[in-house]
């Protein structure tokens, strides 16, 4: 079945320190995946996007990283900023099929 | 440039009340549309996509059906609403790899 599965599913960090999001995914088989991230009462908003041969791709103050054989994606934010505070979703697809899953997002709180 | 609209921003309905909610897209031509809903605490969940004009794709088995009169519109309806329609409603479409969402619906069923 496939599945794209967050950690962790809340986090509270302070002001200009860093933090890391975890996502591990049994989409098979991989297309692309996506971080998106989504302020609240707003739709989310793409971030990064890697297909299977890239491993790593920065956006700002954004790095995701991608390892296709552990099946397993991060996304890194450096120097987080008060506006950071939102959920950030993880997007697989499939090869095989049109259609996006999701995972059910890690909530970032960044307190000044 | 390309941009979608999404139309209201929230809203209050009463159970049993019929449903209309718009979505349109700008600077592309026959565009892949879908619609997703994202209960609270839950991932985003396919409803419905759309290929073409006329063409509905349904994804769930569910109270709410889909429209795309024109090439660029979307629309989700319901005839009767139900307590479990609450949710945040977000079209969206898709452009090569790249998916562009809408600023969401904001729908509570009373």
């Amino acid at each position: 079945k496939n599945q794209v599965e967050q950690s962790p599913q809340s986090l509270i960090i302070l002001e200009g320190k860093n933090c890391t999001l975890q996502c591990n995914y049994t989409v098979s088989p991989f297309s692309n995946l996506r971080w998106y991230k989504q302020d609240t009462g707003r739709g989310p908003v793409s971030l990064t996007i890697m297909t299977f041969s890239e491993n790593t791709k920065s956006n700002g103050r954004y790095t995701a990283t991608l390892d296709a054989d552990t099946k397993q994606s991060s996304l890194h934010i450096t120097a987080s900023q008060l506006s950071d505070s939102a959920s950030y979703i993880c997007v697989v697809s499939s090869i095989n099929t049109d259609k996006l899953i999701f995972g059910t997002g890690t909530r970032l709180q960044v307190f000044p | 440039s390309q941009t979608i609209h999404q139309w209201p921003a929230t809203l209050v309905q009463p159970v049993g009340s019929p449903l209309s909610l718009e979505c349109t897209v700008e600077g592309t031509s026959n565009p892949n549309l879908y619609w997703y809903r994202q209960a609270a605490g839950r991932g985003l969940q396919l409803l419905f996509y759309s290929v073409g004009i006329g063409q509905i794709s349904s994804e769930v088995p569910q109270n709410l059906s889909a429209s795309r009169p024109q090439d660029r519109q979307f629309i989700l309806s319901s005839k009767k609403l139900l307590l479990s329609d609450s949710g945040f409603y977000l079209c969206a479409w898709k452009q090569g790899y790249g998916y562009t969402f809408g600023s969401g619906t904001r729908l509570t069923v009373v």
